[in-house]
């Protein structure tokens, strides 16, 4: 079965720079999640999409912004690259009101 | 606002051991509660869930009991096994306001043969 795919998978930034991530959630799923894992850390929400409007919105730094496009994939574009950015990159997709979100395998994101 | 709190990691088993990681949460109304395991270098996965109170969700020799009357969600398993060892995520997804999941830091678990 078709999952939840993110590139790329790894990524390595100098500070000040930018970078775009990229989630194509599972076909048919309409609501999009974002989220940031630092090293040791939780998950943190940062944004979430459905229907190509923004949902929710979490711990998302006004660096970072995000969209969905008319085919459902979503990117998560980073500015002004800090060493803190530096963490996995999750995005999950769902079907609106559904229970269970399913994850990609991250982006890990380096910033040097 | 809604929390999870799991027992610090790692958790260090030898195999055939049980296994037992604390979770606990507030939230407001009845929230879904889910538990998650990211193996190395892979996103999370959903190991099972319960949506209300005494459900029992069981997925792979693990269990974990809903208990709404001390807000715990543990997970559970007989008999770990080496590729059981991975970061458990315990997760609540709000019944009231915002739908968007909590997760509490994660639990390192290790197994030894």
């Amino acid at each position: 079965a078709a999952g939840v795919i993110q590139s790329p998978r790894h990524l390595i930034k100098e500070k000040r720079e930018t970078a775009t991530l990229k989630c194509y959630p599972i076909p048919r799923h309409d609501t999009v999640y974002w989220y940031q894992q630092g090293p040791g850390q939780d998950p943190q929400f940062l944004i979430s999409f459905y229907e190509k409007m923004q949902s929710d919105k979490g711990s998302i730094p006004d660096r970072f912004s995000a969209q969905q496009f008319s085919d459902y994939h979503s990117e998560l574009n980073m500015s002004s690259l800090e060493l803190g950015d530096s963490a996995l990159y999750f995005c999950a997709s769902s079907l609106a009101g559904a229970n269970v979100l399913t994850f990609g395998a991250g982006s890990r994101l380096t910033v040097l | 606002g809604d929390s999870v709190t799991q027992m610090e990691g790692p958790v260090t088993l030898s195999e055939e051991a049980f296994l037992t990681i604390n979770c606990t949460y507030t939230a407001t109304g009845y929230p879904s509660l889910f538990w998650y395991v990211q193996y190395p270098g892979e996103g999370l996965q959903l190991l099972l869930k319960a949506t209300k109170a005494d459900d029992k969700g069981s997925n792979k020799g693990f269990e974990a009991t809903y208990r709404k009357e001390t807000t715990s969600f543990h997970l559970e398993k007989g008999s770990v096994q080496v590729s059981d060892s991975a970061v458990y995520f315990c997760a609540l997804r709000g019944s009231g306001g915002s739908y968007i999941p909590t997760f509490g830091r994660g639990t390192s678990l290790i197994v030894h043969p």
